[in-house]
């Protein structure tokens, strides 16, 4: 069965900051990964997602990951984060090529500090 | 383009009543998922639906809790009785295939407590 690991359950981090969220998975075949953010009061939304090609992809807000194979990781990063970045981060696997549930880590609780 | 809508928003119950929640995702989305969300964790398939069919039910505890999506559309899942550990969001998504990528989108979430 797939597990992903979340490292960091709580980051507090000031304003202008770098960001980088761990999150490794334990699937050896091909997989889908997922970050989604949850702000305060809302549901769940996609950040960035990657299913093949260039490791490195880019998301909403200026948020980006980086798949590394060898790694089983798939780190969540921001050069410079803000105020509103307040937020639940989940890091999310799914089998590749279909349409299977996604397994996702406990999730990361970000504060940024003004 | 309207998102996932659930219903109702917040339930508050006792142990051993019954409870349904409500799911009607995004248009033309065959795929539909009920997570469980238990505070502190990330959220957990319970049922995955394939137009009204079921793909995967595997981790849904079929003594108290059942799903049904009969016109391959609206769904709904329910609890039957309901135990203090239940309490949770029940988060439906649904999914938009585009390019061969499969893309989840939740709904705002169904959040439980029971008594």
């Amino acid at each position: 069965a797939q597990s992903v690991s979340q490292h960091n359950h709580h980051v507090i981090l000031s304003e202008a900051a770098s960001l980088e969220l761990g999150c490794n998975y334990s699937y050896g075949g091909t997989v889908n990964l997922f970050w989604y953010v949850q702000y305060p009061g809302q549901h769940l939304q996609l950040l960035l997602k990657y299913f093949s090609g260039d490791p490195l992809v880019k998301g909403i807000k200026g948020f980006e990951a980086e798949f590394i194979k060898s790694k089983f990781s798939f780190n969540l990063r921001k050069p410079s984060v803000q105020w509103s970045d307040t937020a639940e981060y989940f890091c999310a696997v799914k089998s590749g090529g279909g349409a299977d549930g996604l397994t996702f880590g406990k999730g990361t609780h970000l504060i940024i500090q003004p | 383009e309207a998102g996932v809508a659930q219903s109702p928003r917040y339930k508050i119950i006792e142990k051993r009543q019954s409870v349904a929640f409500w799911c009607n995702p995004i248009s033309g989305h065959a795929t539909l998922y009920w997570y469980q969300q238990i505070l502190g964790q990330g959220p957990k398939l319970l049922i995955q639906f394939q137009n009204n069919g079921v793909v995967d039910d595997s981790q849904l505890p079929k003594d108290r809790f059942s799903a049904e999506r009969l016109k391959g559309v609206d769904s709904t899942l329910k609890i039957q009785p309901a135990k203090l550990e239940d309490s949770a969001v029940y988060l439906c998504a649904s999914t938009h295939r585009q390019g061969g990528v499969e893309t989840q989108y939740f709904g705002p979430g169904t959040r439980l407590l029971v008594l």
